[in-house]
């Protein structure tokens, strides 16, 4: 168990809706990383946050969109969903702003039907 | 811009033998580099990095990588893997910092998929 906790493990939903995911950080890490991983894309780096400010922003289309609360947990809201949307999404978390080490959440499967 | 690439997507083997998982990088600028490994329905977990110093570096589970800045790779290496070890394993590469540490984006490979078999 890395204690990183997603909710909720699994999403199934039509397309032109919107979804939040929720990513709560090991006690203690300041930063929040998104990551989405497709069958055709790989794992692909979203957006970091560090202590509730945005710290680096990688492939996010603009549907999309991330904050870091001041408890630090973390919510990735998609909307407009398309097919194309559909893929594993994870969090992950480190103690500070580097990326040295991750710890990763066991991920939120979203189907977009 | 940075990239990975491993160049094998599955590694059949069977237990007790040595394998190897290999990665190369491209980069105009110093990099730090990773292995992660995801086991069936669990998120990744760091295998192994090198951010400086020696060469070779070890990791959790009897695992080793060598940087090899001339050829550009970065190949994981397990002398006896177990059953246990099946998995998938991914490369990942960072920009090095001026400060020496690594931030943001990490680039990952597509994945290499370890079977062991008995």
């Amino acid at each position: 168990d890395s204690g990183v906790t997603q909710t909720p493990k699994h999403l199934i939903t039509a397309t032109g809706q919107r979804v939040t995911l929720r990513c709560s950080p090991r006690s203690g890490d300041l930063s929040v990383y998104w990551y989405q991983q497709s069958l055709d894309q790989g794992l692909q780096f979203l957006i970091q946050y560090y202590n509730g400010e945005e710290r680096a922003k990688g492939n996010i289309l603009e549907r999309f969109s991330a904050q870091q609360f001041p408890d630090l947990h973390s919510e990735l809201n998609l909307s407009s969903l398309e097919l194309g949307d559909s893929a594993l999404y994870f969090c992950a978390s480190s103690a500070q702003a580097t990326n040295e080490k991750l710890f990763f959440g066991s991920g939120t499967q979203l189907s977009v039907l | 811009a940075q990239s990975v690439t491993q160049l094998d997507s599955q590694v059949p083997v069977f237990e007790e033998a040595p394998v190897e998982l290999r990665c190369n990088y491209s980069s105009s600028v110093s990099v730090y580099l990773f292995w992660y490994v995801q086991y069936p329905n669990q998120g990744l977990q760091l295998l192994l990095k090198y951010l400086s110093g020696s060469t070779l570096v070890k990791g959790i589970n009897g695992f080793e990588a060598e940087f090899n800045k001339s050829q550009t790779s970065f190949h994981l290496r397990k002398p006896s893997v177990h059953i246990s070890d099946t998995a998938e394993y991914f490369c990942a590469v960072s920009l090095a910092n001026a400060g020496g540490t690594s931030y943001g984006k990490l680039t990952f490979g597509q994945g290499t998929i370890l079977t062991v078999h008995p």
